[in-house]
């Protein structure tokens, strides 16, 4: 069966990166985009990122575009999340997802999440 | 970027009740908008997709309807593991993709 999960959440100054990485199993992970979603109390949830299978397109969320870097590594079964220039918006359970269809926008699997909390 | 809008915020049922929670699009997404129950400290679970396709292991109380810009999900008998927050979300125009703010349905 599928599963997904998430690692490398913590507590971060404000302005401080984070490298958030998800182990994936159970599906061919190189045929699949995948997504990373996270969840903020006050906002819900929000769709951060897509990476193409092949990491030959890649999409995000207006408030992360140029502070946020989705990648993957295929041989490894791993979906990767660099977050730069942290601010205390970006704390929220991030979770990587993956979609019914290979390119689809959907979120049919979900991992258990990894916190991260920015504080000043 | 295509705004979702849920109502209402929040919905107070007893077991036994139905629920009707209701999505609207900004503009047209056709049918494709899923739904998605999450209960605290667990990972959100897809509902609903293609608006009216229950997703597999989903149970029949579950139905989900509407097109174009209107969406309604609808639990027929609230059992006690349904009280939850639901969400809307839609992937017709994207990126980026969007979810409504939810609706939590809760023991009245």
């Amino acid at each position: 069966q599928v599963q997904l999960v998430e690692s490398g959440g913590g507590v971060v100054q404000t302005g401080g990166s984070l490298r958030l990485s998800c182990a994936a199993s159970g599906f061919t992970f190189s045929t699949y985009g995948m997504h990373w979603v996270r969840l903020t109390p006050g906002k819900g949830l929000e769709w951060v990122a897509y990476i193409h299978h092949d990491g030959s397109k890649k999409h995000y969320a207006d408030s992360v575009e140029g502070r946020f870097t989705i990648s993957r590594d295929n041989s490894k079964n791993t979906l990767f999340l660099q977050m730069n220039s942290l601010a205390a918006d970006d704390t929220a359970m991030y979770y990587c997802a993956k979609p019914s269809v290979p390119t689809h926008g959907d979120f049919v699997n979900w991992g258990q999440g990894t916190l991260v909390t920015v504080s000043s | 970027e295509i705004v979702l809008t849920q109502s209402p915020a929040t919905l107070s049922l007893s077991p036994g009740e139905r629920a009707t929670l209701s999505c609207r699009a900004s503009q047209s997404v056709s049918i494709a908008l899923a739904w998605y129950q999450h209960k605290p400290g667990q990972a959100p679970r897809l509902l609903i997709y293609d608006a009216s396709n229950r997703a597999t292991g989903i149970p029949a109380r579950f139905s989900g309807s509407g097109s174009g810009t209107d969406f309604t999900l609808t639990i027929s008998s609230l059992e006690p593991e349904d009280f939850a927050v639901y969400y809307c979300q839609q992937r017709n125009s994207w990126p980026p993709l969007t979810f409504g703010p939810g609706t939590k349905v809760d023991i009245k």
